[in-house]
Parts: structure tokens; C-alpha cells; sequence
């Protein structure tokens, strides 16, 4: 069964600072990669995606991740963080050749605190 | 563009009571799908929903159930509800290969 794991519950860094986000996957054949974010009392809002090509993918908010085959992970960065950014984000895949097609996988999430 | 919307924003049902949760989808997308999120529990697939049919089922009970309109709008439907129901439930749609959007959930409360 495909599984997301994001090790880290909780990051904090502080305005200005890089940032990158942990997640390692269990997949099919064929994954499709995302990450989201979500704001306290909202839902989630799609930052990038991975399908095929170029493992490095450009998100909104300036936002980035790679995509490593070898080492089965999707890490989430950006270069200079804002407090805007303080949220939970979430690392998700789809088997897009098994049939759990359509189902989306999350990890357990990682809390963003930025200090200021 | 509208995004996918959720309604009612907040629902508060007793034991044993019956809820219904609706959504309606980003005009063109024709797929549906439900997730719980719960404290503690993360975020768990319930259900997807395809051209009115159900396409994939998560591990929940069969009291956990629903239905897609001919207009693509959705509901979900929770009978006998018990106290570990208490979660967020977001509704996403997509067209086929695209990635899901989500609306801002239904809070539903069990006391």
C-alpha cells in the first residue's frame, strides 16, 4: 500500500530564513506527487504538483520541490520564508497506476511557526 | 472562478443522529471527493465519486455513504453518528489526471 511519511511534526524558523520540508513515499509504478497547505479553519490549498519531467518543480508563493526516485522523496523548499507562510502543510501522492487511483495519500503533516 | 464550495460551514448533531454534508464542485470538474480529517488522525481518504458513480471507497463503515448529482454536486451522508465522527469533512474535485482542489470543509460536531 503507498504511504507518505513527513518526519518532522513541527519546523520553526524565523522570517528570512530558508526552509525545506521533509517527505519520503511508498509508491506504485507511476506517483503523482503534491504538496498542499492549510491555514487554521480552512482547507487546502494546492502549492505544486509532480506527474512526469523535470524533478524540479516550481509552486505558487515561491514555493519549490524536488523529485528524487532514488531516494523516494518530494522535500518542499523555499529560499526565504514569510510569516505569511506559517501554516501545516501536507505531502500527498496518488498511484496514478494502481487501484487507488483517484485516492489521494497525506502524510501526517508539518507545522510551520515562524518566528519573527 | 469559483471554487469548490461546502455547505453548511458548521453542523452540530447528537448520537445516533443522521448528517448530510454537500458540495459542489469547480465548474468543468466532474470528479468528487470526500476526506475526514480528524484530530489526531490525520487526513483519510472516505470516498471519490466519477460521472455520477463511486470509483474508490476508503476504509470506512457503510454507514458512511453518498451520492453524485447529474449536475456533478455531491453529498455525503453520515448515519447513526457517533461521537468519533467529530471532524473536519473537505470536499475536492479534479477532472480526470489533475490535481485536486479542496474546498473549506464542513466542521461537524457530535455531542
Amino acid at each position: 500500500a503507498q504511504s507518505v511519511t513527513q518526519p518532522d511534526i513541527h519546523i520553526t524558523v524565523s522570517e528570512g530564513a530558508s526552509l525545506e520540508l521533509r517527505c519520503n513515499y511508498s509508491y506504485g509504478a507511476t506517483p503523482y506527487l503534491f504538496w498542499y497547505v492549510q491555514s487554521p479553519g480552512q482547507g487546502l490549498q494546492l502549492l505544486l504538483k509532480y506527474f512526469s519531467g523535470d524533478t524540479l518543480v516550481q509552486g505558487i508563493k515561491g514555493f519549490e520541490a524536488e523529485f528524487k526516485r532514488s531516494q523516494s522523496s518530494f522535500n518542499l523548499r523555499k529560499p526565504s520564508v514569510h510569516w505569511s507562510d506559517a501554516a501545516e502543510y501536507f505531502c500527498a501522492v496518488v498511484d496514478a497506476g494502481g487501484t487507488s487511483y483517484g485516492k489521494l495519500t497525506f502524510g501526517q503533516g508539518t507545522i510551520l511557526t515562524v518566528h519573527p | 472562478e469559483a471554487g469548490v464550495t461546502q455547505s453548511p460551514t458548521h453542523l452540530i448533531k447528537t448520537r445516533g443522529q443522521q448528517a448530510t454534508l454537500r458540495c459542489s464542485p469547480i465548474s468543468g470538474h466532474t470528479s468528487v471527493y470526500w476526506y475526514q480529517q480528524a484530530l489526531g488522525l490525520g487526513l483519510q481518504f472516505l470516498l471519490w465519486y466519477d460521472e455520477g458513480e463511486e470509483r474508490n471507497r476508503g476504509n470506512f463503515p457503510p454507514r458512511f455513504s453518498g451520492r453524485q448529482f447529474p449536475n456533478y454536486s455531491s453529498e455525503l451522508n453520515v448515519n447513526a453518528l457517533e461521537l468519533e465522527d467529530s471532524a473536519l469533512y473537505l470536499c475536492a474535485s479534479s477532472v480526470h489526471d489533475q490535481p485536486q482542489h479542496f474546498g473549506d470543509g464542513t466542521r461537524l460536531s457530535i455531542l
